[in-house]
């Protein structure tokens, strides 16, 4: 199948670390994402993955891969006001396309 | 802005009617997405397409939705007889496969469709 699952809503205190889980599908996925999404705009690239990389860090963005697992987390340390969005996971299918299939999203609410 | 370019960003249609929305890629991308997003939901995968060549349409309703991308102009997503199921906010995205970047895929700023 082609579901990606996400909890549905984090809510964090501001200067907190906030971490957002996603589960993927494909064991031949070769690249995941991260997808910020704030209301009524589209989508910005946060940061990706290599599927033969279990870590990758990117200032506040911390980003781990369970291969075996088939398990995806986001950690923003040092959550602030601004990062209140929908944050998507997204694998890239193994196949001849591109595309990408996208989580339900997680809404992230941090608290002032 | 060399970014992904989509308009309109808004649009209205009356039930019935034809809506045309349009993706310019990323400067030096030959490939275009369109995703979808239904309110409260997720992006849903329609269709990949490099210039006059559909790739992926696995994602595209049977009926009433065709896409193009031809060799000249922006890649057009055509919905036609709309109905108030296809309200929705229209997403392109492209890449350039093969390139140092291919694996990066980058989203325009939408389309609202609205079906009254």
């Amino acid at each position: 199948g082609e579901d990606v699952e996400q909890s549905l809503f984090l809510s964090v205190r501001e200067g907190d670390s906030s971490v957002i889980n996603c589960t993927y599908t494909d064991s031949s996925s070769t690249y995941l994402y991260w997808y910020k999404q704030e209301p009524g705009a589209g989508l910005q690239l946060l940061t990706y993955i290599f599927s033969n990389m279990d870590m990758k860090q990117d200032q506040r963005l911390t980003v781990l891969l369970n291969k075996k697992d088939k398990h995806l987390s986001l950690r923003i340390a040092d959550t602030q006001t601004g990062d209140s969005a929908i944050y998507f996971c997204a694998e890239k299918w193994g196949g001849a396309t591109n595309k990408l299939i996208f989580g339900t999203g997680t809404l992230l609410a941090v608290q002032p | 802005n060399a970014g992904v370019m989509q308009n309109p960003r808004h649009l209205v249609r009356r039930r019935g009617q034809e809506a045309r929305l349009r993706c310019s890629p990323m400067k030096g991308h030959s490939h275009v997405y369109w995703y979808r997003q239904l309110p409260e939901e997720g992006l849903k995968f329609m269709v990949y397409l490099q210039k006059e060549n559909i790739i992926d349409e696995s994602g595209m309703p049977k009926e009433r939705f065709s896409a193009e991308f031809p060799k000249e102009g922006p890649s057009i997503l055509r919905i036609q007889q709309v109905v108030r199921g296809d309200s929705a906010a229209y997403f392109c995205a492209s890449d350039q496969p093969g390139s140092t970047s291919g694996n990066t895929i980058y989203f325009g700023e939408g389309s609202w469709l609205t079906v009254v």
